[in-house]
């Protein structure tokens, strides 16, 4: 069955910290995102990338890195985190453009 | 980036009555059309999708609508139960990544 893991799940930070959110896929997907949802946004793409070595900018990308190591496995970096990243972060994969993204279960970060 | 203007952002409707949420999009290369249904404490999932050659799409209870020409399309939900209390989100295709509206939360009244 078709799955993204996310970890972890809930992750408190203090400003200035450094923070790595994980995601996994194992769908053997091309296409990896990450999103950010904030009450009154909806869902913010944050970075994306169409495979292992690829990265693509998204809409809101400040403060924010992220790297494709291999075709299963993406990472968000936050290396100086701030109170406005507080936000709950979603890791998604699709097979190809042309296909809805299937959601990972989501982190939920609280910089204080 | 693509803007997706998703409308009404709250949503509340007596149980067995229609449930109607719309969204317009900019990019007319934009042609495929996912929805997700989102519950409390979870992740967001794909309720129903339409692509660009079609016009209306149904699956059970659910039905979108596509009107390429103005960049339009919206989601019907018909019977509503309160197990369709949930936050919907509309999303159009970009070059390379999906642009989804702010979501609305809908609540259907037993």
């Amino acid at each position: 069955e078709a799955a993204v893991t996310q970890s972890p799940r809930n992750k408190v930070t203090v400003t200035g910290g450094n923070v790595t959110l994980s995601c996994r896929q194992t769908n053997s997907h091309n296409y990896m995102y990450w999103y950010r949802q904030d009450t009154g946004h909806g869902l913010r793409l944050i970075h994306y990338s169409y495979g292992a070595g690829n990265l693509q900018i998204g809409d809101v990308p400040d403060g924010y890195k992220a790297t494709r190591t291999t075709q299963e496995d993406f990472f968000l970096l936050l290396e100086l985190a701030s109170p406005s990243q507080t936000s709950l972060y979603f890791c998604a994969s699709s097979d190809r453009v042309v296909q809805a993204p299937l959601f990972g279960e989501g982190t939920r970060l609280s910089v204080l | 980036g693509e803007q997706v203007e998703q409308l009404p952002s709250i949503l509340r409707v007596q149980e067995r009555s229609s449930a109607s949420i719309n969204c317009t999009y900019e990019n007319s290369a934009s042609n495929y059309f996912p929805w997700y249904k989102q519950e409390p404490g979870e992740n967001p999932k794909l309720i129903i999708d339409i692509r660009s050659n079609m016009e209306r799409k149904q699956i059970q209870g659910l039905i979108v609508l596509l009107d390429k020409k103005a960049k339009r399309f919206s989601l019907h939900i018909t019977d509503t139960q309160p197990a369709d209390s949930a936050m919907y989100f509309c999303a159009a295709m970009g070059y390379q990544n999906f642009y989804f509206g702010k979501g609305t939360s809908l609540t259907v009244i037993p």
